[in-house]
Parts: C-alpha cells; sequence; structure tokens
C-alpha cells in the first residue's frame, strides 16, 4: 500500500528553538517525497522535493530509505514557519499523482 | 503565469443544489488534479487528468461528484446534489510531466 504518515497534527516551538516535522512512508518501489507548506488560508507550495536536495527557507531533508522517512528539519524556527506542513510522496511509474500525509501544523511562539 | 485559477473562492450552498467548481491549469501543463481537503481526512486526490483524459478517479466519494476537462485549459467539478458533508476546500492542481504540482488557492464549499 502506498501512504505517508506524519504521526504530529501539531508542533508547537518557541522562536529559535529546532524543529523536526516527522513523516514516514509505505511503498515498495523509488518514490519521490516532497514537503508543501501552506501558510494560513493559502495555497499550497512546493517547499522542498527530495532530488533538489537543497535548503529552502533554512529547511532540509533527507530521505532515507532504510528508515522510509523524510522528515523535515529546522535549526532554528521563526515566527514566520508557522503554517501546515503536507508531506508527499509521488509513486513511479510517470502517474504524476502524489498522496498526501495528513499534514502537521507547526506553531512557533514567540 | 497567473498560476493556477480556481472559482469560485467561496461557495456557500443549500443541501440537494447543484455545485460547480472551475479550475484553469497552467498553461502548458498536461496534468490536472483535484485534492479534498478536511480537517478530519487531510488531502485526498478525488481524480486527476493527464492530457485531458481522467486517468484516476478512485478518489471520488460517490456518483455525486463527477469532473471534466474539456479541453488542456479548463476543468469543473460538480456535485449534485450537494451535501453538508461536502463542506471543504476544494484544490486544483497542474503540473508537466513529473514535475512538482502546482496548486490554485482553492474553493471553500460550505453546504448548510
Amino acid at each position: 500500500a502506498q501512504r505517508v504518515t506524519q504521526p504530529e497534527k501539531l508542533l508547537s516551538v518557541f522562536k529559535g528553538a529546532p524543529v523536526e516535522l516527522k513523516c514516514n512512508y509505505s511503498y515498495s518501489g523509488s518514490p519521490e517525497l516532497f514537503w508543501y507548506v501552506q501558510y494560513s488560508r493559502q495555497r499550497l507550495q512546493l517547499l522542498l522535493r527530495h532530488i533538489s536536495r537543497e535548503s529552502i527557507k533554512g529547511f532540509t531533508a533527507d530521505l532515507n530509505k532504510g528508515e522510509t522517512s523524510f522528515h523535515l528539519k529546522k535549526p532554528f524556527a521563526q515566527e514566520e514557519d508557522s503554517a501546515m506542513y503536507y508531506c508527499a510522496l509521488r509513486p513511479g511509474g510517470n502517474t504524476g499523482k502524489l498522496i498526501f500525509g495528513q499534514g502537521t501544523t507547526l506553531q512557533v511562539k514567540p | 503565469d497567473a498560476g493556477v485559477i480556481q472559482s469560485p473562492r467561496h461557495e456557500v450552498t443549500e443541501m440537494g443544489q447543484e455545485v460547480t467548481l472551475r479550475c484553469k491549469p497552467i498553461s502548458g501543463h498536461n496534468s490536472l488534479f483535484w485534492y479534498r481537503q478536511t480537517m478530519m481526512r487531510g488531502l485526498e486526490l478525488l481524480i486527476y487528468f493527464n492530457n485531458n483524459v481522467p486517468i484516476d478517479d478512485s478518489g471520488m466519494p460517490e456518483d455525486r461528484f463527477s469532473a471534466k476537462m474539456p479541453n488542456a485549459s479548463f476543468s469543473t467539478l460538480k456535485i449534485q446534489p450537494s451535501e453538508p458533508r461536502d463542506s471543504a476546500v476544494y484544490f486544483c492542481a497542474s503540473s508537466l510531466g513529473n514535475s512538482p504540482l502546482h496548486f490554485g488557492n482553492g474553493t471553500r464549499l460550505t453546504v448548510t
């Protein structure tokens, strides 16, 4: 079965604290993994994709195939990082579709 | 590019009425996706099209839901008759090949 699990519905941290948003996936092939961010009542925007191996807004994510995880990390959270974060998996086979996790709301307190 | 354009932004209707949501994908994109977002279930894929052809509609909840893509620049999602449990935010997204999905601003549907 193809599934993405984000175990935390809400993660609350203080400004300047490290952040780790967890994402685990279930897929038998070689997936492509993404993180999307949704600021309050706005559209979903692409934050990261694992094949790019880049850092956006200070966030990084590493694909760990052994643990089937793609956790999103940032060493020092900022208040403007407060948003909903979705982890997504694109199965192979050129389907194009994304399977999303339930999402985690990140709340960064001053 | 204006991005993916959805209309209306908000729709309030009474149970039993027909609702039509509209989407204009990014020009040149060949795949279009309809997602539904709720607090309980998160983002669910309803249906997606490739080159205007429906590829996977297994996420469409029931026969009350239908989607069409008559040409490369327009798609509709119709609910007839609507029910209160259909209340959600409906997102349209488009992509080219295996590029990342680009989402519209969504339509917030409230069925009373």
